[in-house]
């Protein structure tokens, strides 16, 4: 499975827009980019799945240049219960029967 | 929305003791995982199960680890002599396994509290 870099931790501000950014150099043909929330005590939670372009459901919003070497979970207007833990996995269409790897993900926090 | 439940929420143990942590998947799915949690730690993956067996396990799902699906509804974790190091968060998780191309994902529960004295 490709190798995510992405920030330990942000902050933001209730209302705001938040944008978490994740690397993944060695991103494969084959490999989709996930986005799992946790919140404390929880299991983690399926967000968002893309390949190219921009993806966009009720929750989240993801870009991904055409490169594909990055790609963006924008989460919009957050608000208080958005704080949680945000990994991003990268891996084959549905992961196969595969293990899900998470990394440490990026610590959102948001402030009222 | 289906979602998959854990039971206890909450486990304590003395060391050596043998647990089992009870999980019931989402209706219908095929796919059934474990995951742990040790606090301040990453999700590790722990086994996958399919069709009545083990599919993949990690270097963690050592022998005093098994699984089992008792009754078509029910996965179990069963760790037989507990140690220190096994307190943690434990996540059952299930996938679908059967929607063609649509975004097949794990649903995974709230996760049982190991604590091991």
């Amino acid at each position: 499975l490709a190798k995510t870099t992405q920030p330990i931790s942000m902050d933001s501000y209730e209302g705001q827009e938040v944008n978490i950014t994740c690397s993944h150099n060695n991103i494969a043909t084959n490999d989709y980019i996930t986005w799992y929330q946790q919140f404390p005590s929880q299991g983690p939670r399926f967000i968002i799945q893309g390949y190219k372009t921009k993806v966009t459901n009720e929750v989240a919003s993801l870009f991904i240049p055409a490169d594909r070497k990055s790609s963006t979970l924008s989460l919009p207007r957050v608000s208080l219960s958005d704080t949680a833990v945000y990994y991003c996995l990268v891996g084959p269409a549905n992961f196969g029967n595969e293990k899900l790897t998470f990394g440490t993900g990026t610590r959102l926090t948001i402030i009222p | 929305e289906p979602e998959v439940t854990q039971t206890p929420s909450h486990q304590v143990t003395q060391m050596g003791q043998e647990v089992i942590l009870r999980c019931v998947p989402i209706s219908n799915h095929l796919y059934f995982y474990w995951y742990r949690q040790i606090l301040g730690q990453k999700v590790e993956f722990l086994v996958s199960f399919y069709n009545n067996e083990i599919s993949e396990k990690s270097e963690i799902f050592d022998d005093q680890f098994s699984v089992e699906r008792p009754d078509g509804s029910n996965f179990t974790l069963k760790i037989r002599s507990t140690k220190l190091e096994d307190s943690a968060m434990y996540f059952c998780a299930s996938r679908d396994g059967t929607s063609g191309g649509a975004v097949d994902t794990q649903y995974f529960g709230p996760g049982t509290r190991l604590t091991v004295l």
